[in-house]
């Protein structure tokens, strides 16, 4: 089952612009990260934020936190068209033997 | 340092038979999760391994199954295979620390097609 739900499940942009999305989960997390998917391929990990962290920045990328509404929103900045890929959320539950969760991802195209 | 390798990339079965797929982990990773990716399902988790022993196991039926060896090279295996097997099957190694799941490295894949 999924723990996390992403929001929207496409979103289409213009190179140049900002683009969020946003991702929910259902029970307490230890970490939640974000992965990006082309075409096909395998997932590339992009970043990370623990449990105890609100905000994250990783070059072009932003990433929230909000543990008392169960959600989080990555912002990808001034897009470019190689950022059309999916992207998923992934939750990693507290408890023994924590595994790592996916939503169903997100479609996003940036045209150039 | 080299990437996760998954052999073979594509394979053709047919319903009834069985594959076997393999999964080379980054050098230093000791554990190898796998990964069934879907259209409708979406990444559904199926096991993973931690020092040749299963840590944790997914919500799939008993013919789906695995093993890791000293090395930490994984195998998974799928006997009497379904059209609903079809899919895209990741594996991922991480250097895990202690119960939390920290970054996962995935490979390309193999893309197993059920006819």
């Amino acid at each position: 089952s999924q723990q996390g739900e992403e929001d929207p499940q496409a979103l289409s942009i213009q190179e140049g612009e900002n683009a969020t999305m946003n991702c929910s989960y259902k029970t307490s997390i230890n970490n939640l990260q974000w992965y990006r998917q082309n075409s096909g391929r395998g997932l590339v990990h992009l970043i990370l934020i623990r449990s105890n962290e609100r905000e994250k920045h990783s070059g072009r990328l932003r990433v929230t936190l909000d543990t008392s509404k169960k959600s989080s929103s990555l912002l990808i900045t001034a897009s470019r068209a190689a950022d059309t890929a999916s992207y998923f959320c992934a939750t990693d539950a507290t408890g023994a033997n924590s595994k790592l969760t996916f939503g169903k991802g997100i479609t996003l195209s940036v045209r150039p | 340092k080299a990437g996760v390798t998954q052999t073979p990339r594509y394979l053709i079965k047919t319903r009834g038979q069985q594959v076997t797929l393999s999964c080379s982990p980054i050098s230093g990773h000791r554990s190898v999760s796998w990964y069934q990716q879907t259209p409708g399902q979406g990444l559904q988790f199926l096991f993973e391994y931690f020092s040749e022993t299963q840590r944790n196991k997914g919500n799939f039926p008993g013919r789906f199954s695995g093993r890791q060896f000293s090395n930490s090279r994984s195998e998974m295996n799928v006997s009497t295979l379904e059209l609903g097997d079809s899919a895209l099957y990741l594996c991922a190694s991480s250097f895990r620390q202690g119960a939390q799941t920290g970054e996962l490295f995935f490979g390309e894949g193999s893309r197993l097609t059920v006819l």
